[in-house]
C-alpha cells in the first residue's frame, strides 16, 4: 500500500526557511520503477499549486515563478524527499502536500500525473 | 501556461442527482493528460481520473470523465453523501510544469 507523510514546523518566521520532510513507503525513487515525488501547496479558497518534482534519476524540476527560493532532494535509502523553501513569506502559509508522481503511457511518450497524496501539512508564516 | 477554468463555481444537488463538473483548457491539453481529483476536509486528495477518461484503482463506476482537446467533463451519475466535496482538474500534459483549475464545491441542496 502506497502512502506518504510530510513533516515539518508548523510555524516558521518571515525570511526564514522552511524544510519539508516527505516519508513514503510501498513504492521508491530507483530507475526499475521510473515514479517521481511532486509537492503541492493550497491556500484556503485558491487553486492549488505545484511547486516542485524530483525523479527516479535525480533530475529536478520546479514552478518557474518560485525557482530560485526551491531545493527539492532525495535520499533512496531512507524513502524521503525534502523540499527547502527559503525566505518565507506570510503569502507562503498554506498546505504542503508531498504527492507520489506516476508514469502515465499516453502512446507516444510517458506524462507523469499524481496519484496518490499524503495528508498535508499545514505551514504558517508569522 | 495553460489555464484551466472550471464551471460552475459551486453546484448545489442532493443525493441520487445526477453531477456534471467542466473544465475547460486555455490551449489543446497534450494527449488528453487531465486528470480530477476530490479533496475533503481532513482526507488526503484522491485522484478519481487520469487521462481525460481513465477512472483511478478503486475509484465508483458512477465516477465517469470525457472530453479531449479544451474541453473536458466528469459526471457523478447518483450522488452519495460522501461525493460532496471540492473538485478540481489539473492538466499534466505540460508537465513538469502542472496547473489546475480553480475547483467546483459540490454541496448539499
Amino acid at each position: 500500500q502506497v502512502s506518504l507523510r510530510e513533516s515539518g514546523p508548523a510555524l516558521v518566521k518571515p525570511t526564514q526557511t522552511l524544510t519539508l520532510t516527505c516519508t513514503f513507503s510501498g513504492f521508491s525513487l530507483t530507475p526499475s520503477t521510473h515514479m517521481c515525488v511532486s509537492w503541492i501547496r493550497q491556500t484556503p479558497g485558491k487553486a492549488p499549486e505545484w511547486l516542485a518534482r524530483i525523479d527516479w534519476d535525480d533530475d529536478k524540476y520546479y514552478n518557474s515563478s518560485l525557482k530560485t527560493r526551491l531545493t527539492i532532494s532525495k535520499d533512496t535509502a531512507k524513502s524521503q524527499v525534502v523540499l527547502t523553501m527559503t525566505d518565507m513569506d506570510p503569502l507562503d502559509t498554506a498546505t504542503y502536500y508531498c504527492v507520489r508522481t506516476a508514469p502515465h503511457d499516453a502512446g507516444s511518450r510517458y506524462y507523469f500525473y499524481m496519484d496518490v497524496w499524503g495528508r498535508g501539512t499545514t505551514v504558517a508564516v508569522s | 501556461e495553460t489555464v484551466l477554468t472550471q464551471s460552475p463555481g459551486t453546484l448545489s444537488l442532493s443525493p441520487g442527482e445526477r453531477a456534471t463538473l467542466s473544465c475547460r483548457a486555455s490551449q489543446s491539453v497534450s494527449a488528453n493528460c487531465l486528470a480530477w481529483y476530490q479533496l475533503k476536509p481532513g482526507h488526503a486528495p484522491r485522484l478519481l481520473i487520469y487521462g481525460a477518461s481513465l477512472r483511478a484503482t478503486g475509484v465508483p463506476d458512477r465516477f465517469t470523465g470525457s472530453g479531449s482537446g479544451t474541453d473536458f467533463i466528469l459526471t457523478i451519475s447518483r450522488l452519495e453523501p460522501e461525493d460532496f466535496a471540492v473538485y478540481y482538474c489539473q492538466q499534466y500534459g505540460s508537465s513538469p510544469m502542472y496547473t489546475f483549475g480553480q475547483g467546483t464545491k459540490l454541496e448539499i441542496k
